[in-house]
């Protein structure tokens, strides 16, 4: 079974657009949370931790659900400039402090 | 403010060549990483370290070997190339404490 698993899309949305994208992971023991973002061909680089209580960023909002083991990430009032691949990431400290990574979903946001 | 260099950042071998990818950090993190991504496939880790002297595979460290002899140097070598390692390979590092990881612009290698 895979540590971290995305729906990898894609999600085609209009701008301005609400949009939506989930995770789960599979180790009780995982104790960070992060979304982190891709554009094509470049390297990956942090979005947003993610935090029990909830947290949000401008038009970014992130969630968890430990007890389900659920990760979600919303946009809302997409831009073109989200378009993107989005990474769920969880971190286990106890394992060597690994990261273990999703497959990512894709977005594009279309004009 | 370098953060993460690799080097090289392209490459082409060819089946049963060596070759060091080099990564350094310049933050004084003890831990750092490679992964390797695949095309439309998530990063998966090749070999990691939670400070100099100490190294450990990841979920794919076949076909690879690492050293860390300081704690700003982690290069990634490859012994007898083989088709099924043409791919994108990130080097990344964090801190105790920061939970973000940082990665290197990435190495992408093609073996023919």
């Amino acid at each position: 079974r895979k540590e971290v698993e995305q729906d990898p899309g894609p999600f085609n949305v209009p701008e301005g657009a609400t949009v939506a994208f989930n995770c789960t992971y599979s180790n009780s023991a995982s104790q960070s949370f992060f979304w982190y973002r891709q554009d094509c061909r470049k390297e990956p680089k942090l979005l947003m931790s993610v935090y029990s209580s909830g947290n949000e960023d401008g038009r970014f909002t992130a969630q968890l659900n430990r007890a389900s083991q659920y990760i979600s990430l919303l946009i809302r009032d997409s831009k073109l400039s989200d378009s993107a691949t989005y990474l769920c990431v969880v971190n286990l400290r106890n394992t060597g402090n690994q990261f273990y990574f999703g497959t990512g979903t894709s977005l594009t946001v279309i004009p | 403010n370098a953060g993460v260099t690799q080097t090289p950042k392209f490459r082409i071998l060819k089946i049963g060549q060596s070759m060091t990818l080099q990564c350094a950090q310049d933050m004084n993190h003890n831990y750092m990483y490679w992964y390797r991504q695949d095309p439309g496939m998530g990063l998966k880790l090749i070999y990691y370290s939670v400070g100099a002297g100490i190294t450990d595979k990841g979920e794919v460290p076949n076909g690879y070997n690492v050293s860390r002899s300081t704690t700003e140097d982690f290069p990634l070598r490859l012994e007898l190339a083989a088709p099924s390692q043409t791919s994108v390979y990130f080097c990344a590092s964090t801190g105790p404490y920061t939970g973000e990881l940082f990665f290197g612009e990435g190495s992408r290698l093609t073996v023919l």
